[in-house]
């Protein structure tokens, strides 16, 4: 089956502690994507990146970094420097560049509490 | 920068009946718009995509709709069911990737 998993599912660490979210990705797309979602609030992009060894940082970067050393994957790491780290992460993929007919796929995310 | 509203929040309807869902957005320089289901505790499950260039797409008893020039879309659902019951997500695409998220209608169908 094609698609995006993201382990795992649910996360839980004690403040001041990194912690690395794994995303993969099996449908040979270019382009991934790490977005963070908060009750009651619209998906907010972290970074994204189009292509193996390079990314860049969306609209909350601060407190996160990425790597993308292969295609299929993209981990998140979620520092200590984030301030409110609590919420559900949601990884997505698209080709890249992305026709107008394109869709973004997400996978099933990770519920990260930290405390 | 994009801004995406949803109304309303959230919606409680009973089964059977014929519902719409609103978006509207502000920048109406977009390349498409994605309606999006997502139920509990998961991930976003794509509905409906429409380009800029059309005015609906239709997908099964779902049909959504774009107004590019006022900035507006419409997500249709005929004879809602109770597995409809779910979060909502629209989300337009300004740039060569960026989707701007609104928060979301809430839909709970009572059987």
């Amino acid at each position: 089956d094609g698609g995006i998993t993201q382990s795992p599912k649910y996360l839980f660490r004690k403040e001041g502690q990194n912690v690395t979210l794994s995303c993969e990705q099996n449908l040979n797309h270019d382009a991934m994507y790490w977005y963070r979602q908060d009750p009651g609030q619209g998906l907010r992009l972290i970074y994204y990146s189009q292509i193996v060894n390079d990314f860049q940082k969306g609209d909350i970067a601060e407190g996160y970094s990425v790597s993308r050393e292969k295609k299929e994957s993209f981990p998140l790491t979620v520092t200590s420097a984030q301030k409110n780290p609590t919420a559900f992460y949601l990884c997505a993929s698209s080709i890249f560049p992305i026709p107008n007919s394109y869709e973004q796929y997400f996978g099933p995310g990770t519920r990260l509490t930290v405390t | 920068k994009q801004e995406v509203t949803q109304i309303p929040a959230a919606l409680s309807v009973p089964e059977g009946e014929n519902l719409v869902l609103n978006c509207s957005f502000t920048d109406s320089a977009i390349y498409n718009l994605q309606w999006f289901r997502q139920d509990p505790g998961k991930g976003l499950t794509s509905l409906l995509l429409i380009q800029s260039s059309q005015r609906e797409q239709t997908s099964g008893r779902l049909n959504a709709s774009l107004d590019k020039s006022s900035g507006r879309s419409t997500l249709y659902i005929a004879a809602s069911q109770p597995g409809d019951s779910a979060t909502y997500l629209c989300a337009p695409r300004a740039g060569s990737y960026q989707l701007t998220f609104g928060k979301g209608t809430k839909l709970s169908v009572i059987p």
